[in-house]
């Protein structure tokens, strides 16, 4: 089975601009979430879909959002980057919702914000 | 919320040495998972481990769940066991990370 996939992997935006991240998850998974890591903070969870819904989220502000598809791919977009926004982003599959189960996670996207 | 420590915060190593890393945990958990972070930024999966104990080759993890700690042993460590471990837990839906350890090993 292929794992779990994002593109891009590398990305340069410029601070005000937008940016939309997209991870597929491992065939058969229902469950995307999405967590963003930086030096300072460590690894944060941003949120979490099941077939199509957000079930949860993480304390970032509105400028994070995201959606999941019919086929369980996800996109997660960012408004008006500011520098803080740098960071790793990575998401993580599994079959059921929630954190109960065992996440795989993608290999990121490497996002910097100049 | 629920608060993950990892210790120690650095490691290093010479090649075939053993070593545990501990994870301590404020509230009982569902879920606890192991990840070894490459160079790269790849998490990747060790071990799902709410309790009990589990070895994969030359690592093994052990979780006391009434004591709320657990942890991960390696064995006979090699060169490329480098990289940042970590533990993330699970209580409310998510996956709460410790700040994670990081392992140097040296030929």
């Amino acid at each position: 089975k292929a794992g779990v996939t994002q593109t891009p992997r590398y990305l340069i935006k410029t601070r005000g601009q937008q940016v939309t991240l997209s991870c597929s998850p491992i065939s058969g998974h229902r469950s995307v979430s999405w967590y963003q890591q930086t030096p300072g903070q460590g690894l944060q969870f941003l949120f979490e879909y099941f077939s199509e819904t957000q079930r949860n989220k993480g304390n970032f502000p509105g400028r994070f959002s995201g959606r999941q598809f019919s086929n369980s791919r996800s996109e997660m977009n960012v408004s008006t980057l500011e520098l803080g926004d740098s960071a790793l982003y990575l998401c993580a599959s599994s079959f059921g919702a929630g954190g109960v189960e065992t996440q795989y996670f993608g290999p990121g996207t490497r996002l910097l914000v100049l | 919320g629920i608060q993950v420590e990892q210790s120690p915060p650095d490691l290093i190593l010479q090649e075939g040495a053993n070593s545990t890393l501990r994870c301590n945990f404020s509230d009982s958990v569902n879920n606890l998972q192991w990840f070894h972070q490459n160079p790269w930024g790849q998490l990747i999966n060790l071990f799902y481990i709410p309790s009990g104990t589990k070895q994969n080759g030359r690592l093994s993890a052990t979780t006391v769940a009434t004591e709320r700690y657990s942890l991960l042993y390696i064995s006979s460590s090699q060169t490329t066991d480098s990289g940042v471990y970590f533990c993330a837990v699970d209580n409310t839906d998510k996956l709460i990370f410790g700040t994670g350890t990081r392992l140097q090993v040296f030929p």
